[in-house]
């Protein structure tokens, strides 16, 4: 079975701290990408990486960063949390060739 | 504007009832490929079907079919004999070939009940 595999599933952070959100995949794959989902607007992408240490900015980059060590591992980090930034992130890695994108459980961020 | 229209916000069925959930979307690009995912309670994205623009013709799973309409820029989704099991939300999504499928466009969804 393919497996995304995301840190936590539900996180409370207060306005500025600093937010580390891991996904790990064991497929091997090269793409990989976090969307953030909201009420009313569906999954918006922030940013993708097709290579260790290769990072693109998606629709929504603003107030995030990513990293991208090892092919297995992308992180999505948020500088300084803000309270607009409490959304449900969601990691994807990309089967080549199909397109298929296989997500994680999701990480029910709120920040107060 | 939106790339992907999923017009139905909520949509309630009792169980057996088929239901069909719209999906409408916009590009320019002759080489695309429209998905459908099933987002259950649970939270997780599983992916249902991937067709790609120069195939029309419908598919069929089981209980589920899907209709592509290049005229209409539609890619519908039916649920025959609806279960409860169904109740989830749908995403209909989008990439494009000229950002290398870098980017699927999502619908804003569907939630789909299933009423016992």
């Amino acid at each position: 079975d393919v497996k995304v595999t995301q840190s936590s599933r539900y996180l409370v952070k207060r306005t500025g701290e600093k937010v580390f959100l891991e996904c790990v995949q064991d497929m091997d794959h090269e793409n990989m990408f976090w969307y953030r989902q909201d009420p009313g607007l569906g999954l918006r992408l922030i940013y993708f990486s097709y290579d260790v240490k290769m990072k693109e900015k998606g629709d929504i980059p603003e107030g995030y960063s990513v990293s991208r060590e090892k092919k297995e591992r992308f992180s999505l980090i948020l500088e300084s949390a803000s309270t607009n930034q409490t959304s449900m992130y969601l990691c994807a890695h990309r089967r080549e060739g199909t397109g298929e994108l296989f997500f994680g459980e999701g990480s029910r961020l709120t920040v107060l | 504007a939106q790339k992907v229209t999923q017009a139905q916000t909520e949509i309630s069925v009792v169980e057996k009832e088929d239901v069909t959930l719209d999906c409408v979307y916009e590009t320019r690009d002759t080489t695309y490929y429209l998905f459908w995912y099933k987002q259950p309670p649970s939270g997780e994205l599983v992916f249902l079907i991937r067709r790609n623009s120069f195939d029309e013709q419908n598919e069929i799973s089981g209980r589920y079919s899907w209709n592509f309409q290049k005229s209409t820029s539609s890619f519908n989704f039916t649920i025959t004999a609806s279960q409860v099991v169904d109740s989830a939300v749908y995403f209909c999504a989008l990439s494009e070939a000229h950002t290398g499928a870098n980017n699927l466009f999502f619908g804003t969804g569907t939630r789909l009940t299933v009423i016992p």
